[in-house]
Parts: structure tokens; sequence; C-alpha cells
């Protein structure tokens, strides 16, 4: 596809059950970057994929997040026995170059109950 | 503080214009951007302005910059209610750091 692809675009999942959330890059963007976004908040940084390099992960809130990319194409963000704190919508994004320009995903939203 | 500011909402009548204002924190910042989000929509880049500039102009839209007071706005003339939006300022390039830095977003609610 054109754009920045992610699925699911609405999970609702019980307390302590882990989710997955996938990122599907725009073809040939070298980074990739989750932000979470909580209710009337703004984004918050999470992890960061460049190339081949170790990822950034100073963003991850606990040890319960984590995230993996395969080469320069899908991300996967993994959260662990979720709680509610965890409702979201988490956003992907890529770019292709080091200016900072991101293209955004439409986000998947989570809802913990 | 947080490192990028916006107040959270701003209201305008269609046909004004609006000024959307930033602040931040750090004089190493080398990238400032704009984005804006429709409802249930990610994020799309407005405009970006590096910080050697003072002022970017593109169409509708106004940037200015001033650096001393780590101060940026986004001006939009002739405001529609297709510009009703959350809008962000981001910086990027702050200490040799890559990833992109949001505030809150600014929610312009432009009324007839």
């Amino acid at each position: 596809g054109a754009g920045v692809s992610q699925s699911p675009s609405n999970k609702v999942t019980e307390k302590g059950k882990d989710v997955e959330l996938r990122c599907d890059p725009i073809s040939g963007h070298t980074a990739l970057y989750w932000y979470r976004q909580r209710l009337g908040q703004g984004l918050e940084f999470l992890i960061y994929f460049q190339g081949n390099s170790a990822p950034d992960k100073s963003g991850l809130p606990s040890d319960r997040f984590s995230a993996e990319r395969t080469g320069e194409s899908v991300s996967t963000l993994t959260i662990q026995r979720t709680q509610q704190e965890d409702s979201a919508v988490y956003l992907c994004a890529s770019s292709q170059d080091l200016r900072g320009e991101l293209f955004f995903g439409e986000g998947s939203r989570l809802t913990v109950l | 503080g947080e490192d990028v500011e916006q107040s959270l909402f701003l209201s305008v009548r269609e046909g004004d214009s609006s000024v959307i204002n930033c602040t931040y924190t750090d004089s190493s910042s080398t990238y400032l951007y704009w984005y804006k989000q429709e409802p249930g929509a990610g994020l799309q880049l407005l405009t970006y302005i590096f910080s050697n500039m003072d002022m970017k102009q593109d169409q509708r839209l106004t940037v200015l910059l001033n650096k001393k007071d780590k101060h940026l706005s986004l001006r939009i003339a002739d405001t529609q209610t297709g510009d009703s939006a959350i809008y962000f300022c981001a910086e990027s390039m702050k200490g040799g750091s890559y990833i992109p830095t949001f505030g809150r977003g600014t929610s312009l609610i432009v009324h007839p």
C-alpha cells in the first residue's frame, strides 16, 4: 500500500491478557517509530528502529512492553499482562530520511477492560 | 515542565485567522514541525521549518520562529471548517536525537 498500515484498528481485551499490534511501514523507509496517545494527551514516544542499528527503547514504560522489527519491514509491538492504564491509541510512523518527516498510520485503539 | 508546550484549545470564526502557539525548551532543536490530526486519523505533516529560518509561508500557512524565545507559531489565514483538527508542534534533532518530541496538541474549533 501507499501509506503506513496498522492492525488491528481496534482491540478490546481483558486485563491480564497479552496483545500484539502490527505496523507495516512505507516501503523503503528505514526508520520506524511507535508512539502512544492516551485520551486527551500528546504523543508519548515508545521505541525507535533505524535500519540495522539497535533500537532505541528508552520510551518503553515497563518491561511488559516490547517491540520487534524484521529488517526494514513489519514491526510488532507486544504488551504483556495488559493493564487498564495501557488503554490508548498506539501510533506507528515511518520515515525515509533523518529530517524527521514522519508518516503516520491511523493507529490501533486498545481498550483494556 | 514538558519539552514542548501548547495551549489545548483555540476557537475561531470561519474566515478569521488562527494562530497556534508552541514553546520548546531545547535550543539545539534543528527542525520544528507542525502536524495535523483529523478525527480518527493519524497525524499528517503540515509544514516544517529549520532552526536557521525565521519564517516560512506555504499558501494559507505561515510559520514564525523566534529562536531567542524558543517560540514557534502557526498562522492559518482565512480559516475554514475543514481546518478543525488537532495541531501538534514537534521538535527534532535536539541533542543529536532524530526522535521527534511532540506537544500535547491544540484543538482548533472553527465555527460559522
